[in-house]
């Protein structure tokens, strides 16, 4: 079935600790996305890739680094994690031409300690 | 800049009553396109619904009806005769024209269905 994988699917994770969250989507999408969600926050955007071998910076992206070596795959890096980024992380594709809708991934529950 | 507000942070109903979720945003693109999402319980997000800029129809989807008003920057969404199945969080979100590839969204409205 075509869709979004993320791995994993929780993690505990200590302080300091680097942490690589897995993405892969196999609808040849041109755009991924990482968001992080929170309780009364929202859906907020950590870093995005308009196609293979580009990428930007959302609006919280201190802390965090992507890349994107191939269309399929997108993995987030948290280099030194923090407590603060104890979230639900969410990996989303979607066809940017004609301005297609935005496929989520199952979610990555991070906790660090 | 572009700024998605829902007001609504949780909206309580009892089944069958009518239910509307409003969504207001902000941009200067002139092209652009409005969302809904669903969280239920479990987590997922699911699509619900896009809108381009340039399309002010508005749209009816079984009990699902959407209400796209550029003259007040909103995009509200109705659900008709609500199901306890319909509690979830709703999120609307606003994606910017040509060149503008992030995806922002709302805080959400929390809604719950009682029986």
């Amino acid at each position: 079935i075509a869709g979004i994988t993320q791995a994993p699917t929780s993690q505990i994770l200590a302080a300091g600790r680097r942490m690589t969250l897995r993405c892969t989507q196999d609808m040849r999408h041109n755009a991924m996305y990482w968001y992080r969600q929170d309780l009364g926050l929202g859906l907020r955007l950590i870093h995005y890739s308009n196609t293979a071998g580009t990428t930007g910076k959302g609006e919280v992206p201190d802390g965090y680094s992507v890349s994107r070596a191939n269309t399929d795959d997108f993995p987030l890096t948290l280099a030194s994690a923090v407590p603060s980024q104890t979230s639900v992380y969410f990996c989303a594709s979607s066809d940017w031409t004609g301005g297609g809708p935005v496929f989520f991934g199952q979610g990555t529950r991070l906790t660090v300690v | 800049a572009q700024k998605v507000t829902q007001a609504q942070t949780e909206i309580s109903v009892v089944e069958k009553e009518d239910v509307t979720l409003d969504c207001v945003y902000e941009t200067r693109d002139t092209t652009y396109y409005l969302f809904w999402y669903k969280q239920p319980p479990s987590g997922e997000l699911v699509f619900l619904i896009r809108r381009n800029s340039f399309d002010e129809q508005n749209e009816i989807s079984g009990r699902y009806s959407w209400n796209f008003q550029k003259s007040t920057s909103s995009f509200n969404f109705t659900i008709t005769a609500s199901q306890v199945v319909d509690s979830a969080v709703y999120f609307c979100a606003l994606r910017g024209g040509y060149n503008t590839d992030k995806l922002i969204f709302g805080t959400g409205t929390r809604l719950q269905v009682f029986p």
